[in-house]
């Protein structure tokens, strides 16, 4: 068990829906990544949030939107779903030690999700 | 932001030791590398991570040579378990897994 709460951990839905994917990080830990995995691919880098503050950001299309609050969970939105969006995503949080240091990730269970 | 490079798959045999080398020709003076195992449908799992020459933990050994332009992941004896996706990344922040290394162990 890593820490990292993901909810839900499967999700299918339809073209042109929106849903949110929850991620509750580690104790303690104030950074939480976003990645995308789908069938047979490598791990897409979204976006990082670090106290509530977008730190990085990968190729997170426009229809993707995501948060992190103050109690420091997060929230990643996804809109006008597409078959394409179909993946597995998983969230990852870290104390993140600065200066070229991110510390160690933990990354949760993921949430998968299927477009139809 | 540093890219990293590895080779897309290795096999080996259970028992031998591998190294897997990642190539970061432009690594940032403060940047860490750190390496990660992945299995299918679970989230990757820290390995170990180093600054410069050699850092050794219970599961692997990191070698990084003086230019830091590239580091070795060993796996001592490997058993048909350590059949996974192996990732390096350099830095912190916008943390890209790249590609991968698919190990295959055989018996």
């Amino acid at each position: 068990d890593s820490g990292v709460t993901q909810t839900p951990k499967h999700l299918i839905t339809a073209t042109g829906q929106r849903v949110t994917l929850r991620c509750s990080p580690r104790s303690g830990d104030l950074s939480v990544y976003w990645y995308q995995q789908s069938l047979d691919q490598g791990l897409q880098f979204l976006i990082q949030y670090y106290n509530g503050e977008e730190r990085a950001k990968g190729n997170i299309l426009e229809r993707f939107s995501a948060q992190q609050f103050p109690d420091l969970h997060s929230e990643l939105n996804l809109s006008s779903l597409e078959l394409g969006d179909s993946a597995l995503y998983f969230c990852a949080s870290s104390l993140t030690l600065g200066q070229g240091n991110p510390g160690e990730l933990f990354f949760g269970e993921g949430s998968r999700l299927t477009v139809l | 932001l540093a890219k990293t490079t590895q080779p897309i798959s290795m096999d080996s045999y259970e028992g031998q030791e591998v190294n897997i080398t990642c190539s970061h020709n432009n690594i940032a003076t403060n940047d860490y590398i750190t390496w990660y195992q992945q299995f299918p449908s679970q989230g990757p799992r820290f390995i170990i991570q180093g600054y410069k020459t050699k850092v050794t933990n219970e599961v692997a050994s990191l070698f990084i040579p003086a230019d830091r332009k590239s580091s070795t992941l060993s796996l001592p004896r490997v058993s048909l378990s350590d059949t996974a996706v192996y990732y390096c990344l350099v830095g912190e922040g916008k943390l890209i897994f790249g590609q991968g290394t698919e190990l295959s162990v055989k018996p």
